[in-house]
Order: structure tokens, then C-alpha cells, then sequence
């Protein structure tokens, strides 16, 4: 079956500005985590829904916010974009209501910031 | 709070050599230990995992044991080819709601 897949994979904004990226999920799971990855810090956790809730949120600022929908798929959003928000964005889903720790990830959406 | 340390890299072998990267963690209760991998250009998968104290998880050559004692879970394989070059993550659930990650070891692997 399909793995998770994030779109887009790449892209570029500036300073200010706001992006979208999605996540959907594999089939059957109602799990999504979300992470970002920087060659600094790592693999740091930003939030995780379950059934259209946010159930988990990491230590970001409220500029990062994401949401389910009924179909499980996720977005998140950052608005203003600073540089340091370049990084590689990755999704991951897992199959039921508690967080095991096995996940599954997508790709990831590589962000940069000018 | 629950942390993981790897060892830094990277770690340059030859093919066929032998592997282990080390990992430790801090943790209170009995948290479930995991081995991710990340190849270039990908997102991370599963490599194995280990639920409780001396179990040892395994997954395509590679295997860790879950020690209790030394609070460790390194990982090994016995002879490593070109293509098990990629990102070693170690990570551990614990009571937490969130997987925590160790700050990854990059193998390369020579032919």
C-alpha cells in the first residue's frame, strides 16, 4: 500500500511570508505526528493529531500550527517565516490511538527561507 | 526529562568491516527503544526496536539489545556493505507523549 506522502518536496519562500504543507497519511492510519529536522537541532517534535485533534505540541511558537481532517490527512502551516525555519519538514503516521513510537514517514518537504 | 545520546560521526568503514554505534539514554520507568534510518534524500524508517530489557531487536543484519543495566542499545552488524550508507537515529518512547530522537550518527561506508 501507499507510504505517507508530503507535498510539496520542495520550495522556496522569503522572509514574512507563509507556507502550507500536507501530509497524507497511509491508509487506515489516524495518527499524524509532525517533525522538523535541522542540521543543528535535530529532529524536533512539533505536534500530533488523532482523529482531527491535536492531541500533542512540542515546544515551537504559536507561529506553527497545523489541523487534521476527517480523512486523516494533516497540514501545517507556519506564518511569517523567519530563516531559521529552514529545514526539512517530515510527517510521520502511525496505526492506532497510542503513540507506540513506531512510525511511518514520508519524504519530508524541504523549506528554505530567503 | 528522557534524552538519548549517540555517538558522533561520522563513521568511515570499509565494506565489510564490522559496525556498532553506540547509544545510550536517560529515562525513568521501562521506555520501549528504537533504531530509524535514514538514507540520502529519504525520510526515516523503522529499523528495529526493542520493548524491554534484554530483549534484542533485529532487522537486516543489524541488532541492538535493549540494556537495561548500562541504560544502553547499540546498534551492530557483523560486515556492512556500500549500501547501509545513511543516518542512524536512535530514539526511545517513554512515558512521554512524543518519540525522542538521539542527534543521529552518518555511516559511510567505502567499497
Amino acid at each position: 500500500k501507499a507510504g505517507v506522502t508530503q507535498t510539496p518536496r520542495y520550495l522556496i519562500k522569503t522572509r514574512g511570508q507563509q507556507v502550507t504543507l500536507s501530509c497524507s497519511p497511509i491508509s487506515g492510519h489516524r495518527s499524524v505526528s509532525w517533525y522538523q529536522q535541522t542540521p543543528g537541532q535535530g529532529l524536533q517534535f512539533l505536534f500530533e493529531y488523532f482523529s482531527e485533534t491535536q492531541r500533542n505540541k512540542g515546544n515551537f511558537p504559536g507561529r506553527f500550527s497545523g489541523r487534521q481532517f476527517s480523512n486523516s490527512r494533516s497540514e501545517m502551516n507556519v506564518s511569517t517565516l523567519e530563516l531559521g525555519d529552514s529545514a526539512l519538514y517530515l510527517c510521520a503516521s502511525s496505526l492506532g490511538q497510542q503513540n507506540t513510537g513506531e512510525l511511518f514517514f514520508g519524504e519530508g518537504s524541504r523549506l528554505t527561507v530567503l | 526529562g528522557d534524552s538519548v545520546t549517540q555517538m558522533e560521526g561520522p563513521v568511515t568503514l570499509s565494506e565489510e568491516a564490522f559496525l556498532t554505534i553506540n547509544c545510550t539514554y536517560t529515562a525513568t520507568g521501562y521506555p520501549s527503544l528504537f533504531w530509524y534510518v535514514q538514507y540520502p534524500g529519504e525520510g526515516l524508517q523503522l529499523l528495529l526496536k526493542a520493548t524491554k530489557a534484554d530483549d534484542k531487536g533485529s532487522n537486516k543484519g543489524f541488532e541492538a539489545t535493549y540494556r537495561k543495566e548500562t541504560t544502553s542499545f547499540h546498534l551492530e552488524k557483523g560486515s556492512v556493505q556500500v549500501s547501509d550508507s545513511a543516518v542512524y537515529f536512535c530514539a526511545l518512547k517513554g512515558s512521554s507523549y512524543k518519540l525522542i530522537f538521539g542527534s543521529g550518527t552518518r555511516l559511510l561506508v567505502r567499497p
